[in-house]
């Protein structure tokens, strides 16, 4: 079945750095998705990629739709504490349906002040 | 424009007990999903629902865990007799009509079985 392959698993920077995080499919998507999830709350979208090679900007967020369509980048410039938490890529198991979605298995993040 | 709500935030239950988990949508959403995580793990789908309609429930248990989303009222996730591989956190997303925008979640119910 499908599988969407985080890394790094986790984490642990000091403030100010930049992060780099990908994430890789053994299957083709049309639609990538970023999402954060901060302890104890739900999934937040941070950004929605829909086109190959595509290259989205959310403040200090930037993600790219890989051009091969199985894979794609989060980066986060000049980390702060409030960046602590786990990111998850996300994609439709279905297409026409960004709803039914499969996640990674997410990379945590720490932040050192 | 309030968010997703799920209630209770917490529920705690017997093994062979029932659970009831209910997810309100944001106003104007009228597809609703449940996805259940697992602790260090992502989220799996469970179930894709509109009003009175089941669309989807190819991620949901045979046995045991049954949804609906009524014409009035929120939606529930029912899971009966429940077992200690219950435990997790069960989280609601809902969506706009049209299947293509990005959906938004509720923060979750944390089932724990005793």
């Amino acid at each position: 079945g499908q599988q969407l392959n985080q890394s790094p698993q986790s984490m642990f920077i000091q403030e100010g750095e930049d992060v780099s995080m990908n994430c890789t499919s053994s299957s083709i998507f049309n639609t990538w998705l970023w999402y954060k999830q901060d302890p104890g709350e739900g999934p937040v979208l941070l950004i929605a990629l829909y086109k190959a090679g595509e290259l989205t900007s959310n403040g200090r967020l930037t993600a790219q739709f890989g051009i091969t369509r199985k894979d794609s980048f989060l980066n986060i410039s000049a980390s702060i504490p409030s960046d602590v938490g786990i990111y998850f890529c996300a994609g439709p198991l279905s297409s026409g349906n960004t709803g039914k979605l499969i996640f990674g298995q997410g990379t945590t993040l720490q932040v050192k002040p | 424009n309030a968010g997703v709500m799920q209630n209770p935030r917490h529920l705690v239950r017997r093994r062979g007990q029932e659970a009831r988990l209910r997810c309100s949508p944001m106003k104007g959403h009228s597809h609703v999903y449940w996805y259940r995580q697992l602790p260090e793990e992502g989220l799996k789908f469970m179930v894709y629902l509109q009003k009175e309609n089941i669309i989807d429930e190819s991620g949901m248990p045979k046995e045991r865990f049954s949804a609906e989303f009524p014409k009035e009222g929120p939606s529930i996730l029912r899971i009966q007799q429940v077992v200690r591989g219950d435990s997790a956190a069960y989280f609601c997303a809902s969506q706009p009509p049209g299947k293509v925008s990005p959906l938004h979640f509720g923060n979750g119910t944390r089932l724990t079985v005793t």
